[in-house]
C-alpha cells in the first residue's frame, strides 16, 4: 500500500513561533504533495500544494519544502498563531493524466497544531 | 465557490441498522470520495467514483457500499451498522482539469454514533 508518513502527531508552538510538519513518502511515481488544513467541526481544505520540480513554495506564512532525493517533504507556519490551531494533514498523489486511480490522494495521518498565547 | 454538502451532520443508529450517508457537490465534478476520519488514523478512502454509475474501493470497503446514479450526489451506506463503523464520514469531490491541481473539496463532515 502506497504510504505518506507525517510526524509529529501533535505540535503544541507558542504564538510567533515557527511550526515544522514533516512528511515522508515511499512511491516515486507522486508528483503532487498537497497539505490540507482542518478547523475543528469542519472538512479540510486545501492550504497550499507543490509539485517535485521546485524545491520550494510560499504562501503567506506558509511554506512547503520539498526534497526529492529523500523523498520528504515539509509544511512550515512562520510566525504562528492561535488562528493557526488546526490539523494539519499531508497528502501525495500521481499526476491527474498519469492513468487509472491517479486522481486519488494519499494521506498522512494528521498532526494537531496548538498555538498557544 | 465550489459547495459539497453531507445530508447530516450528527446521526445516531442502532446496530443492524441500514444506514444511508448522502453527498451533494453542485460543481459538476467528476470525482466523488467517502472518507471516515479516526483520531490517529487519519483519513481513509472507503469508496471513491469518478464518472455516474461507477464505483471503486478504496482501503477499507468492507461493511460498506456506494451508489451514484446522479452526478452531483455520491451515497454511502451501511448495510448493517455496526459499533466499529461509528466514526466522522467525510465527502469530498474533484474534478478532472487540464493542469490541474487534483484538489478535493470536502463537506463538513458527519458524526455516525452506532448504538
Amino acid at each position: 500500500q502506497q504510504q505518506v508518513k507525517q510526524s509529529p502527531q501533535s505540535l503544541i508552538v507558542q504564538k510567533g513561533g515557527i511550526s515544522i510538519i514533516n512528511c515522508a513518502y515511499e512511491n516515486t511515481a507522486f508528483d503532487y504533495f498537497p497539505w490540507y488544513q482542518q478547523f475543528p467541526g469542519k472538512g479540510p481544505a486545501l492550504l497550499i500544494a507543490i509539485r517535485p520540480d521546485v524545491s520550494e513554495k510560499k504562501e503567506g506564512r506558509f511554506t512547503i519544502s520539498f526534497n526529492k532525493s529523500a523523498k520528504q517533504f515539509s509544511l512550515h507556519i512562520m510566525d504562528s498563531q492561535p488562528g493557526d490551531s488546526a490539523t494539519y494533514f499531508c497528502a501525495a498523489s500521481t499526476d491527474i493524466y498519469s492513468g487509472a486511480g491517479s486522481y486519488q490522494l494519499t494521506f498522512g495521518k494528521g498532526t494537531k497544531l496548538s498555538v498557544i498565547p | 465557490d465550489v459547495k459539497v454538502t453531507q445530508s447530516s451532520r450528527y446521526l445516531v443508529k442502532r446496530t443492524g441498522e441500514k444506514v444511508f450517508l448522502e453527498c451533494v457537490q453542485d460543481m459538476d465534478h467528476e470525482n466523488m470520495f467517502w472518507y471516515r476520519q479516526d483520531p490517529g488514523l487519519g483519513l481513509r478512502l472507503i469508496y471513491f467514483s469518478y464518472d455516474v454509475k461507477m464505483k471503486e474501493k478504496g482501503d477499507i470497503p468492507e461493511g460498506y457500499s456506494v451508489s451514484r446514479e446522479k452526478k452531483e450526489r455520491f451515497s454511502l451506506i451501511l448495510e448493517s451498522a455496526s459499533t466499529n463503523q461509528t466514526s466522522m464520514y467525510l465527502c469530498a469531490s474533484s474534478s478532472l482539469e487540464a493542469g490541474g491541481t487534483n484538489e478535493q473539496f470536502f463537506g463538513p463532515g458527519t458524526r455516525l454514533t452506532v448504538l
